[in-house]
Parts: C-alpha cells; structure tokens; sequence
C-alpha cells in the first residue's frame, strides 16, 4: 500500500525555521516526483514545487522560487520542506503528494502538515 | 495563460445529475485530473485521464473534455459527494509542475 506520512501540525513564531517531512513507503521512493501543495485557510491548492528522489533534481514554482527550498533523504525515503525564516502568511497546510507515473497528476497524497506561524 | 477557471459553488438536488466546469488553455494540450476534497481531509483523485476513474471511486463520477473545457459529471449525486472539486493539469511554462482549478464546492440538497 502506498503511503504519504506527514507529522500533524508545527506551531512555530515568525523569524523562526522549520523542516516538515514526508515519508513514502509501499513503492520505490527513488521513481517518483514528490509535489508539494500548499492550501491557505479557506483557500486552494496551490504547487509550490516538486522534487525527483533519485538525483535531487527539484522545481520551483517562481512565486515559492527563493521562500522554500525543498530537499530529499532517499535514504530514508523522505522529503522536506523547510523556511529559514518564517513569516505569519505562511500558516497553511502543507500537502506532499506523489506524481503519477502514468498520467499528469498527483496520485497519491500525504494527509497534510498544518504550520501555524504566531507570535 | 496557465490559469485554470472553475465556477465557485453549484449545488445539486440528492439523485440528480451535476457538472462541473474547469476551462484553461493548457487543456488544449493536457488531459485535466480531477480531485475530491473533504473538510479536514486531504484531497483525493477521482478522474484522471480525462475519463479514467481510480480504484474505488464510484461510477457515478466521469470525466470529459473539449477544447479548452474539462468537465467532470456526477451522475445520481448522493451527500457524501458534498465537497470540494479542483481540476489540475499540467502547466505549459514550468515542467512538470501543474497547476489547479480556483476550486468548486459542491452542496447536495
């Protein structure tokens, strides 16, 4: 059974950083993209950027170009998403999601990270 | 333009038939996916493919396409079918990267 495991939620203040994971199990990690989604409360979703297991080849989308980086541990099958600084417009939850193989899209998803950012 | 247009909200009588819009350039070249989101839940395929359905996702839920227009169909809507709908495909000016629907929620009256 494929799985995305994602902790719960991250409470964090503004300034501060913060590295959310996505664990993949029931396929081969290093054979597919890994999406990361973002959904603003009350709002959509949003590609934020992708990454390739297998050599770490990653894509951004230019509005999270240079705000997120994104990086991968194949190692142990696990993707992150990290902020250097966080900022109050960044609480949101964070899906990581795998792309499909066979057709455009995202097959499989995580059950989303929810980082709250507050002073 | 890599935007993705989909009406805010329709609402549909439980048993009836409801479709639902998504309208971009990139659907000229890319077949759209389709996905269900529930409250506090995360999103879930139910057409990919155009008209292809995953395991699981009932045959009430179809799929088509037609210049630069997707739609997905609920034939026979029941309530668990309330929720959230976003198309998605993939996005001419980044590769690989796709891009989604502005969203429609769906109420089954």
């Amino acid at each position: 059974e494929v799985q995305l495991v994602q902790p719960g939620a991250e409470v964090k203040k503004p300034g501060q950083s913060l590295k959310i994971s996505c664990k993949g199990s029931g396929y081969s990690f290093t054979n597919h993209w890994i999406a990361w989604v973002r959904q603003m409360p009350g709002k959509g979703l949003e590609w934020m950027a992708i990454i390739y297991p297998g050599d770490s080849d990653s894509r951004y989308r230019p509005s999270f170009q240079g705000q997120v980086t994104i990086s991968v541990d194949k190692s142990i099958s696990t993707a992150y998403l990290q902020w250097s600084s966080l900022r109050a417009s960044d609480t949101a939850i964070y899906y990581c999601a795998r792309l499909s193989r066979d057709f455009d899209g995202l097959d499989y998803w995580g059950q989303g990270t929810l980082v709250t950012v507050s002073s | 333009s890599s935007e993705l247009t989909q009406d805010p909200a329709v609402s549909v009588a439980l048993g009836q038939t409801v479709r639902i819009t998504c309208q971009g350039d990139s659907l000229r070249r890319y077949y759209a996916t389709w996905y269900q989101q529930k409250p506090g839940q995360a999103p879930l395929l139910v057409i990919y493919d155009k008209n292809k359905r995953p395991s699981g996702i009932p045959d009430r839920f179809s799929g088509s396409s037609s210049g630069n227009t997707a739609s997905l169909t609920i034939t026979g809507a029941q309530a668990e079918d309330e929720a959230d709908y976003y198309c998605n495909s993939r996005d001419s000016r980044t590769n690989h990267l796709g891009v989604f629907g502005s969203g429609t929620r769906v109420a089954v009256l």
